[in-house]
Order: C-alpha cells, then sequence, then structure tokens
C-alpha cells in the first residue's frame, strides 16, 4: 500500500493477556518507529529500528514489551501479560533512513489497545 | 533532543490566520524545527521543518526568530479541517532517531 498499514485497529484484550500488534511500514523505508500515546497525550518514543537492527528500545516501559523486525520491514510489538496501564493507541512510523530525505516521519493509524 | 513549549490550546475564526508559538529556548546550532499535526483518531502528520530561514510550503509557513528561541506555524487561512492538536518538535535533523512529541496545541478553527 501506500501508506503505513497497522493492524488490528482495535484490540480488547483481558489484564494478563499477550497482544501482538502489526506495522507494515512503507516500501523501502529503512527506519521504523513505534511510540505509545495515552489519552489525551503526545506519541512517547518506544523503540527504533534501521533496517533489522533494534537500535534504541530505550523507550520501552518494560521487560513486558518486546518489538522485533526480523526481515527489516514488517514489525511486531508484542506486550505480555498486559495491564490496564498498557491501554494506549500504539502508532508505528517509517522514514527513508538516516540522511536521507527530510526525516520526515510517516505515520500509520495507530492500534488502539484497550486492556480490562 | 531539545524540550519545546507550546500553549495547550487555542481557537481560530475559519478563514482567518491560525499563529501557533513554540518556544525552545535550548535549541542547538544543529538542531531542526519540525511541526506536526494530528487529527483526531489518526496518526500524526508532517506539516513543515526549518533549521534558520523562514520555511513556507502548500500547508503553512513557518517562521523562526532569529536566535532560534522560538518559532511560528502559520495556517494562513484555517479552515474546519485544520481543528487538530499541532506538535512542535526539535530534532537533529535526519540523523536523530527520536521524535519527543510534547503535549502539543490543541488548535479548533471556529465557523
Amino acid at each position: 500500500g501506500a501508506g503505513v498499514s497497522q493492524s488490528p485497529r482495535y484490540k480488547v484484550a483481558k489484564r494478563g493477556q499477550d497482544v501482538a500488534l502489526r506495522c507494515d511500514p512503507i516500501s523501502g523505508h529503512v527506519s521504523l518507529f513505534w511510540y505509545q500515546q495515552a489519552l489525551g497525550q503526545g506519541p512517547e518514543f518506544l523503540t527504533y529500528f534501521q533496517n533489522e537492527a533494534q537500535l534504541d528500545k530505550s523507550g520501552l516501559p518494560s521487560d513486558r514489551f518486546f518489538a522485533e523486525r526480523p526481515e527489516g520491514s514488517v514489525s511486531t510489538l508484542k506486550i505480555q501479560r498486559t495491564q490496564q496501564e498498557d491501554s494506549a493507541v500504539y502508532l508505528c512510523a517509517s522514514s527513508l533512513g538516516r540522511r536521507k530525505g527530510n526525516g520526515e516521519l510517516f505515520f500509520g493509524e495507530g492500534s488502539r489497545l484497550t486492556v480490562l | 533532543d531539545a524540550k519545546t513549549t507550546q500553549p495547550p490550546s487555542m481557537d481560530c475564526a475559519e478563514g482567518r490566520a491560525a499563529n501557533l508559538p513554540c518556544n525552545h529556548s535550548t535549541i542547538s546550532g544543529n538542531e531542526y524545527v519540525y511541526w506536526y499535526r494530528q487529527i483526531h483518531s489518526q496518526g500524526p502528520q508532517y506539516i513543515i521543518h526549518g533549521l534558520k530561514n523562514n520555511e513556507t510550503n502548500e500547508m503553512a509557513s513557518l517562521i523562526i526568530t532569529e536566535d532560534r528561541k522560538s518559532s511560528t506555524l502559520i495556517l494562513p487561512h484555517a479552515t474546519l479541517r485544520d481543528t487538530a492538536v499541532y506538535y512542535c518538535i526539535v530534532r537533529l535533523g535526519n540523523t536523530g532517531n527520536q521524535f519527543y512529541f510534547g503535549t502539543g496545541t490543541s488548535l479548533t478553527v471556529i465557523p
């Protein structure tokens, strides 16, 4: 597709369940980012990939959060043993890569996670 | 990356110019100013960015003060579809790997 695609758009999980959120970046985009956006707040950085390498995961809130991008394209954000405070919109963004283009990030529409 | 300060909310009459301010007093010489906006239930959308000079594109104009400690995003003729949260961000051009969004300015365009 032409843009960043995320699935599912909406996910309801019971506390303690594991969830997996998928991101399909724009074809050819080297860099991929995950952000978490709580209600009424701006997006907060979680992690960053350049191709398949996870170069920064400083924003992941706990070891229950895990992200991967094994072939340098599609990425999955996994949250284990979900808690209510994990309820948020999870945004994926991609860009051409370091020192390419103007640094613009292209965002998907996000996956809204609600943990009951 | 430098922090930014924006007013939490603003109103603008439809058809008038919307001027959204941003303070970034700790910006360093090689950091760019980026503006994004987020319409309800959508992902953030790039608007414009600049380093020192004022910039204009089809969406907006960006005015950066000479000391670069503040900037203003101008939407020349606001429409109802411009109602959104606007984020001012500073980062190291296209080499930085993080955008710090802050809480932004919620702009409401009034008919």
